[in-house]
């Protein structure tokens, strides 16, 4: 059974204080690990899919990394406007119809103070 | 622009009634997932489809029904057997095999009942 937990369930950074989340992972052959921001009340959005250990990808202040266990998705100096739930899936490499689907983890709250 | 349409953004159901939510897409996506967001805990997969006229049962299948009559619509009913339908209903689709743009999800629908 695929499994993801996501550490710390909460967070409070300063403004501009860096910091890291934390993804393990626990899957069948990984077809790709995903970060998605989650707004309250509303959907998940996409940021980044890793396909491989090794790989990193950045947008503005996140940066995504993947190693063979776990991903980590670094905020550089934060500003308020990332506060939000960062979400954290992976997708099994399966040749069944069922390998389409997601596994995700709780989350981590983030919340960046000005 | 393309996207996911939920509706309605709210809904109440009494005890005993089935509810239907909507989900539409204009993105020409071939594969469309309905998760359930409980508070402290991920989304979980309730039914998912790759193709019209197909689909299959998530984790957490037991109380709820789909259809897929059309490539963009994939409408969700609560029934009265499922035992505590009070959540965060989100609608998702994927095109094809890529993982590239990951998983577009629709606003959701918060379920309650009265």
């Amino acid at each position: 059974e695929d499994q993801v937990t996501q550490s710390p369930e909460a967070l409070r950074l300063q403004e501009g204080e860096s910091s890291s989340l934390n993804c393990s992972y626990t899957v069948s052959g990984l077809r790709g690990l995903f970060w998605y921001r989650q707004d309250p009340g509303k959907g998940p959005e996409f940021l980044f899919t890793l396909y491989s250990a090794g790989e990193e990808k950045e947008k503005e202040r996140l940066k995504a990394t993947l190693t063979k266990k776990e991903s980590f998705l670094h905020i550089t100096a934060p500003k308020p406007e990332d506060s939000a739930t960062y979400l954290c899936a992976v997708r099994r490499s399966s040749k069944e119809t069922s390998g389409s689907r997601l596994t995700f983890g709780e989350g981590t709250q983030l919340t960046v103070n000005p | 622009d393309g996207g996911i349409t939920q509706s309605p953004k709210y809904l109440f159901r009494k005890e005993g009634q089935n509810v239907t939510l909507s989900c539409e897409q204009n993105l020409n996506h071939d594969a469309m997932y309905w998760y359930r967001q409980d508070p402290g805990q991920g989304l979980r997969l309730i039914y998912y489809s790759q193709i019209v006229n197909d689909f299959q049962k998530g984790d957490i299948a037991e109380g709820y029904s789909v259809s897929r009559e059309k490539k963009e619509s994939f409408p969700l009913t609560v029934t009265s057997a499922q035992k505590n339908p009070t959540a965060f209903y989100l609608c998702a689709s994927k095109k094809g095999q890529g993982d590239y743009y990951g998983y577009t999800f629709g606003s959701g629908t918060r379920l309650t009942v009265v």
